[in-house]
Order: C-alpha cells, then sequence, then structure tokens
C-alpha cells in the first residue's frame, strides 16, 4: 500500500529544477505532497484528485496520471527555502486515509 | 487557530512504562490521524478516525496499543508496556471529512523507550 518514491534523494543548486516521482500499486482517487524540513512536521503542498489536472503552487506544481497510478511534483527554479523531505500520501476512493510514500530529501545548494 | 496540538513533545520513559501522547484537533476538522515515523519505516499510519469513530486500526502494531477519541476535539494514544523498539516521532493529524485541503499536523512527540 506505501508508494514508492523516487529519487530517494537529490541535491541542487539554486535556481536548477527537479523532478519527484510517486507511484503506487493500488487504484488512486487522489494524490497529495508535503514537505517536511528537519525536525518539524510534514506540511501540506497540494492536493491532486482522479481526473488527471495539473496544479501549481508558486514555482512548484503536479500531475497526476490515475491510469499510471503515478504522481510527479516540478520544482523549477529551485531555492534554498525547497530543501526538506518531500512526501507523496495516496488515497484510495471511499476512504479519506494516506499512505505515505518512503520521501525524497531534497537539498538546495548556493 | 493554534493549529493541531500535540504534547509531550518529548518523552523518555523506560521500557515497560505506560506511555500515553495526546492530541487536540483544529476546530471543524471531522477526521483524525495517528501515524508514527522512523528512518526505516517512514509515515505509518497507526489508527485514523471519522467523527470519532475508529475507521481503520491495522496499523496499530501490537495490542500494547490503544487510541481513544472522547470527544470531537481530543484524542490520546497509548502504549502499555512500552518497549525500545517504540521509539519514534509519533505524529497526529487532522483534516476535514474530504481532506480537500489537505492535513494539518501536530508538532509530533519524539518518543524515547529506554
Amino acid at each position: 500500500q506505501q508508494p514508492v518514491q523516487s529519487p530517494q534523494a537529490v541535491i541542487l543548486r539554486e535556481g536548477e529544477d527537479a523532478v519527484i516521482n510517486c507511484s503506487s500499486s493500488k487504484a488512486l482517487y487522489s494524490v497529495h505532497w508535503y514537505r517536511q524540513k528537519h525536525g518539524e512536521a510534514p506540511v501540506f503542498l497540494m492536493i491532486l484528485l482522479k481526473g488527471g489536472e495539473q496544479k501549481g503552487h508558486e514555482k512548484i506544481s503536479a500531475s497526476f496520471n490515475e491510469k499510471k497510478q503515478q504522481s510527479s511534483l516540478y520544482l523549477t527554479a529551485s531555492q534554498l527555502s525547497y530543501s526538506g523531505t518531500y512526501f507523496c500520501g495516496t488515497g484510495e476512493t471511499g476512504a479519506n486515509n494516506l499512505f505515505f510514500g518512503t520521501g525524497t530529501r531534497l537539498t538546495v545548494i548556493p | 487557530d493554534a493549529g493541531v496540538i500535540q504534547s509531550p513533545r518529548h518523552e523518555v520513559t523506560e521500557m515497560g512504562q505506560e506511555v500515553t501522547l495526546r492530541c487536540k484537533l483544529i476546530s471543524g476538522h471531522n477526521s483524525l490521524f495517528w501515524y508514527r515515523q522512523t528512518m526505516m519505516r517512514g509515515l505509518e499510519l497507526l489508527i485514523y478516525f471519522n467523527n470519532n469513530v475508529p475507521i481503520d486500526d491495522s496499523g496499530m502494531p501490537e495490542d500494547r496499543f490503544s487510541a481513544k477519541m472522547p470527544n470531537a476535539s481530543f484524542s490520546t494514544l497509548k502504549i502499555q508496556p512500552s518497549e525500545p523498539r517504540d521509539s519514534a516521532v509519533y505524529f497526529c493529524a487532522s483534516s476535514s471529512w474530504t481532506a480537500a485541503y489537505g492535513y494539518t499536523f501536530g508538532s509530533g512527540t519524539r518518543l524515547t523507550v529506554v
């Protein structure tokens, strides 16, 4: 039930772009994305619902392909503040609980 | 709104002792989730409630773990007796029924069982 994320870790220089992928073996209704900084709680970024929509949040956007049971998070022109661990959380039809992925540690360096 | 409030922030206890973790939901949220986070296993869902009713507790590791939600705004997670392998950060999170605005996590309780 736990989705798989890739890559496990990535290091970027300020201004570079990154893509984080999330894949599930289950049929999905929703995908959430969260960012967690060290020693803090995960913080909600965005939710994508069944329908393949793409969403944006400043320079962070995401897509959801429910047929492939996959979602991707796109970070463009990365900033130092983007550093943290990114988690996807997947939800199945009829349930509002989430299963979280293994996480992707993103480090942005000057 | 003060957000989701967890207490204590840190707990160090000896093996065999009872531990109680507390969580206060955001007003208006009616779903409550307990997660455990470790380096090895990531964020694991332990149990969740909708409208004070436990929906799925299949993630609770053993009978030593129990959770209650005596009212719409408060929940407890109890471990009795505690063991060193229970050491982890425990988060509670709340959301609206549809979770359309995501989960709001509490600051977590870092539990160390020695």
